[in-house]
């Protein structure tokens, strides 16, 4: 069982449409991340949320921290194919070193 | 330039043997992770280094020795491989290991492959 669990796990769409992916759990972190990683590349951050209920805007990507900084989630308007990649949440818990992340959400979109 | 670079990119063995990874950050962070990469994507934390000291040390099998020599480089040995050990391992770096703005910069990976 992992402590962060991200669905869908896979989300293939047609270029335009828009897609939220979640990332749950069931304990409170200090901050939480998303991540994109490519084929043969190492996660590049997108974005860091540290307060409940915070919302970040990154052009086309929505990221929200839930109330209760036990979820997140990201939504993308108009997908476009360059979007397509490996989406990583990860959370910090408090006093931790430890950056834990999530089960991931590969999705790829189509021209 | 790049920030933080391994080497090498793809390592293929014959199980049994010692391997290693090297990992060079010229970013002037304080701490370095070595992660593990499964065939499910899954990044799991192995290890992480600040200034040289060792901070996080997850449940690992002892044939796995990190060794910082300096605060740029964390360099991972793996004894007497296993099948079980392929996978794609990456080193990271962040300015601070501590804190809830742990923003973490990732090498390109090394693939792993244990025959």
């Amino acid at each position: 069982t992992q402590l962060l669990e991200q669905s869908p796990q896979f989300l293939s769409i047609q270029e335009g449409e828009n897609l939220t992916v979640y990332c749950n759990s069931s304990s409170v972190f200090s901050s939480l991340q998303w991540y994109r990683q490519e084929p043969g590349e190492g996660p590049v951050l997108l974005v860091t949320v540290v307060t409940g209920g915070e919302v970040k805007k990154l052009k086309r990507l929505t990221f929200q921290f839930g109330d209760a900084r036990k979820d997140s989630s990201l939504h993308i308007t108009a997908a476009q194919p360059g979007d397509t990649g490996l989406y990583l949440c990860a959370g910090v818990m408090d006093s931790s070193y430890k950056l834990i992340f999530g089960s991931g959400t590969r999705l790829l979109v189509r021209p | 330039d790049t920030a933080v670079s391994q080497t090498p990119k793809y390592l293929v063995t014959q199980m049994g043997n010692d391997k290693s990874i090297k990992c060079e950050q010229n970013l002037g962070h304080d701490t370095m992770y070595w992660y593990k990469q499964d065939s499910k994507k899954f990044l799991k934390i192995m290890f992480s280094y600040n200034n040289k000291e060792l901070i996080i040390n997850e449940t690992v099998p002892n044939r796995f020795s990190p060794k910082s020599p300096d605060k740029a480089h964390l360099n991972l040995h793996i004894n007497s491989l296993e099948l079980g050990d392929s996978a794609v391992y990456f080193c990271a770096s962040s300015q601070e290991g501590w804190g809830r703005d742990n923003e973490q910069f990732f090498g390109p990976g090394t693939r792993l492959t244990v025959l």
